[in-house]
């Protein structure tokens, strides 16, 4: 069974530009999850969607944007690029919400904004 | 808020040697416990979970985890360890139930000598 599927694994962004990261959930995983992790804050919560919808969303502004398509893919965007948004991004599925925190993880989209 | 604390960066240790990572969270309602890891190259993956029951689980590679609800606390342990548990150990919360939003700690970077 493939696992989580993210893409891509590394970028290179400018400071105001814009990015979108997708994710590949495990076949029949109908929730996806993202973080971001950092050395500085460690791993933080982004978003959940399950069936489209957005479930819960963490302490982040409102660049950091996501959706959910009906084949349970999910791509997150960040606009207007800041320094700090450089890290890593991470995708993980679940096979429902009421999995808690069951998660199954990819190896991530590498950001960096110069 | 939810908070996870894990006091130990960077534990090194010889193979054979008794390993205890310690994890503490605070949170205030009914809490879902979990471990998971980070092997050198690969992306992260659950080694076991507290959901309700019995407060010793077993995990994955004689791993074991103990919560102790007077304190807190959920501190991963195993007898034995081997060079191929090095790894980075992440302890989290479920912050609420029927959710994966997941509280992280920072982790602890473990290096096995053999």
């Amino acid at each position: 069974k493939a696992g989580v599927t993210q893409t891509p694994r590394y970028l290179i962004k400018t400071r105001g530009q814009q990015v979108t990261l997708s994710c590949s959930p495990i076949s029949g995983h109908r929730s996806v999850s993202w973080y971001q992790q950092t050395p500085g804050q460690g791993l933080q919560f982004l978003f959940e969607y399950f069936s489209e919808t957005q479930r819960n969303k963490g302490n982040f502004p409102g660049r950091f944007s996501g959706r959910q398509f009906s084949n349970s893919r999910s791509e997150m965007n960040v606009s207007t690029l800041e320094l700090g948004d450089s890290a890593l991004y991470l995708c993980a599925s679940s096979l429902h919400p009421a999995n808690t925190g069951e998660l199954f993880f990819g190896e991530g989209s590498r950001l960096t904004v110069l | 808020a939810q908070s996870v604390s894990q006091h130990n960066h960077h534990v090194i240790l010889s193979e054979a040697a008794s390993l205890e990572l310690g994890c503490n969270y605070s949170y205030g309602g009914t809490v879902n416990l979990f471990w998971y890891v980070q092997y050198p190259g690969q992306h992260l993956q659950l080694l076991l979970k507290y959901f309700s029951g019995d407060p010793l689980v077993k995990g994955i590679k004689g791993f074991e985890a103990e919560f102790i609800k007077s304190k807190f606390s959920f501190n991963l342990r195993k007898p034995s360890v081997q060079w191929s548990d090095t790894a980075e150990y992440f302890c989290a919360v479920n912050g609420r139930t029927g959710a994966n939003n997941l509280f992280f700690g920072t982790g602890t970077r473990l290096t096995v000598i053999p």
